[in-house]
């Protein structure tokens, strides 16, 4: 089964602070994508990413930075952290010509 | 504006005590219709992809249905482990899963 790690389950950050998140993946998917959920919202995407070294802005992106220098690896970068960026953020990966997106655990991001 | 709209934002029910979450939506050119389970602090597992109207998909105490513009997931007999929060997305157009739109879930606890 494809799995999807990210590197923290808790965060907690300071307003203006530099905050990386890490998504790893073990199935060789080209697709990998950033969410963030909050109550009431649903999932909203905020970037994406088909191919190393290639993004595109998903519905929310103001605020945050992607990298992706690995095929395994998707990054979210939030530069200056603020409040309002508290949130859980979920890492997914789809396999090419797939439908089914898999889920990292979360990250659950508290900016102070 | 597309969007997907779910209902009852939250579900309780006795064990046993059959019912059904609903999932409508409005997009352009409806790619598949998802159905997605959340645990507390878990990313979302997939359950179902539905791709056109009249079709069924059914797994274990679950069944999804879909028309032209809802989904429904039935819940037959259920148990406490079937507590979960459930997500209805939609696919839009025919590229990638950059065009998913969730839904904001329905919360369903079952009770013993």
């Amino acid at each position: 089964d494809v799995k999807v790690t990210q590197s923290s389950r808790y965060l907690v950050k300071r307003t203006g602070e530099k905050v990386f998140l890490e998504c790893v993946q073990d199935m060789d998917h080209e697709n990998m994508f950033w969410y963030r959920q909050d109550p009431g919202l649903g999932l909203r995407l905020i970037y994406f990413s088909y191919d190393v070294k290639m993004k595109e802005k998903g519905d929310i992106p103001e605020g945050y930075s992607v990298s992706r220098e690995k095929k395994e690896r998707f990054s979210l970068i939030l530069e200056s952290a603020s409040t309002n960026q508290t949130s859980m953020y979920l890492c997914a990966t789809l396999g090419q010509g797939d439908e089914k997106l898999f889920f990292g655990s979360g990250t659950q991001l508290s900016v102070l | 504006e597309d969007q997907v709209t779910q209902s009852p934002e939250a579900l309780r029910l006795q064990e046993g005590e059959s019912s059904s979450l609903n999932c409508s939506y409005t997009v352009s050119g409806l790619r598949g219709l998802f159905w997605y389970r959340q645990d507390p602090g878990k990313g979302p597992e997939f359950l179902f992809t539905l791709y056109s109207a009249g079709e069924e998909k059914e797994k274990e105490r679950l069944k999804a249905t879909l028309t032209k513009k809802e989904s429904f997931l039935h819940i037959t007999a259920p148990k406490p482990e079937d507590s979960a929060t459930y997500l209805c997305a939609a696919g839009e157009g025919y590229s990638s899963a950059s065009k998913i739109i969730f839904g904001s879930g329905t919360r369903l606890s079952i009770r013993p």
